[in-house]
């Protein structure tokens, strides 16, 4: 149980162009999610934090018009890149966690983002 | 958010138990302590997850002394496939995001 999947899994785009990436909890239902955003040889880092029904909050330093979250459901959430730049090639990865209290956050398998 | 400090890298010989140690001095009362494993070009997987004194699962064992400043997993007998990066999490119940510092990368060797 407590499944998390993304997609797709890669995507290459050329520069310019925005690009939706999907995070679904397979088996439950996630009133929050988080968006997280990891280069190569680094840790993740936190983008945002999505709650369904209301507008995502952004970390510092992130861009909220260029990172578009969209929570409309409670097993649906999509990260669009948009007008994305070769800087905004990285590894994204969602979580959701199942509800409130100490419980684990399961993570997607991640998103690989090439912009050429 | 309490701030983790743990060895950048560390090596182990099959078969061997690998002790990661993350220093956390800075924990709150209602903070819980959590470790996560992450292979290349995935999404870091659920350890174990604890409060206090000692917590054992199928796969580890963490340890937390009383003044939770610090808290050790304990790998018994690992494998090749437990190359990795092992992240020290600390977070306040509730819903509350991950943070996540640099990890531990472990390297297992044949």
């Amino acid at each position: 149980g407590a499944v998390v999947s993304q997609h797709p899994s890669w995507v290459i785009c050329k520069s310019g162009t925005s690009v939706k990436i999907e995070c679904r909890s397979l088996d439950f239902q996630a009133t929050t999610m988080f968006w997280y955003r990891q280069f190569p040889k680094q840790s993740l880092m936190l983008m945002a934090t999505s709650n369904e029904g209301s507008k995502a909050t952004y970390e510092q330093g992130v861009e909220k018009d260029k990172f578009l979250i969209n929570h409309a459901s409670l097993t649906l959430s999509t990260l669009t890149v948009t007008s994305a730049h070769p800087e905004d090639s990285s590894f994204y990865i969602c979580s959701a966690r199942p509800g409130q209290g100490a419980d684990e956050q399961y993570f997607g398998p991640g998103t690989r983002l090439t912009v050429t | 958010l309490a701030k983790t400090t743990q060895p950048i890298s560390m090596d182990s010989y099959e078969g061997q138990e690998v002790n990661i140690t993350c220093s956390h001095n800075n924990i709150a009362t209602n903070d819980y302590i959590t470790w996560y494993q992450q292979f290349p070009s995935q999404g870091p997987r659920f350890i174990i997850q604890g409060y206090k004194t000692k917590v054992t699962n199928e796969v580890a064992s963490l340890f937390i002394p009383a003044d939770r400043k610090s808290s050790t997993l304990s790998l018994p007998r690992v494998s090749l496939s437990d190359t990795a990066v092992y992240y020290c999490l600390v977070r306040p119940a509730g819903n509350t995001p991950l943070v996540f510092g640099k990890g531990t990368r472990l390297s297992v060797i044949a």
